[in-house]
């Protein structure tokens, strides 16, 4: 069964450092999201991208992010300069399509991103 | 604005008995309805979902959830819990259709514990 695979499982990351988290959506779906969760907090919505622009953006997606798609394949969140406050687990989804009609969003495992 | 509160962070039934877990949603436009499970290094995986059909949904593993408009609320249940449905259970929000089609918003989590 296809899934949404994400790599690495944990990075960990000196303050002030750029930091990329990978994901591979699952092949022939079209919307792809990044999520986030602080510990102990709610798994909190950061991105969705379409059509290699962003969709939509959550106030906590600042200038520090940034999403790519750079082949055909792989979806990555890029954190230019991270923060201690950057310590989540963040999760990538993708789905067929979004618009009307819902579609469901598949989840990756999620990578633990540490900043120390 | 859409905001989902999920009362009770930790829920512990024992195996065969009921399993309740609450949430409730805000939203000013009609939602979609979801509740999502993760299991210990997993992603979030979609247990069922209310789309605007049938007001009691079915999903995997036998849980299922009534969307109540009265009540602006969402419960999941399940008659008879097994050892294996100890995991984290997340209800989400999606407004259905707007311009925010495809965000998913989350409530905090609760962690179910089945005892023997």
């Amino acid at each position: 069964e296809p899934e949404v695979t994400q790599t690495p499982s944990h990075q960990v990351t000196q303050m002030g450092q750029e930091v990329i988290l990978r994901c591979v959506p699952i092949s022939n779906h079209l919307y792809f999201y990044w999520y986030r969760q602080i510990l102990g907090q709610k798994v909190e919505f950061l991105v969705s991208f379409y059509n290699n622009e962003i969709s939509e953006k959550s106030e906590i997606f600042d200038d520090q992010f940034s999403v790519e798609r750079p082949d055909g394949s792989n979806f990555t969140l890029k954190i230019r300069s991270t923060k201690l406050e950057d310590s989540a687990m963040y999760f990538c989804a993708s789905s067929k399509t979004s618009g009307t009609s819902w579609n469901e969003q598949f989840f990756g495992p999620g990578t633990r991103l540490t900043v120390l | 604005a859409q905001s989902v509160t999920q009362l009770g962070s930790h829920v512990s039934v024992s195996e065969g008995a009921l399993v309740l877990l609450r949430c409730n949603y805000s939203s000013s436009v009609p939602p979609y309805l979801f509740w999502y499970v993760q299991y210990p290094n997993q992603g979030l995986q979609l247990l069922l979902k209310y789309t605007s059909a049938a007001t009691l949904v079915k999903g995997i593993n036998g849980f299922e959830a009534e969307f109540k408009k009265s009540e602006t609320s969402f419960h999941l249940t399940k008659p008879s819990a097994h050892m294996s449905d100890a995991a984290e259970y997340f209800c989400a929000v999606m407004p259905a259709g707007g311009t925010s089609y495809g965000k998913l918003t989350f409530g905090q989590g609760t962690i179910l514990t089945v005892h023997p």
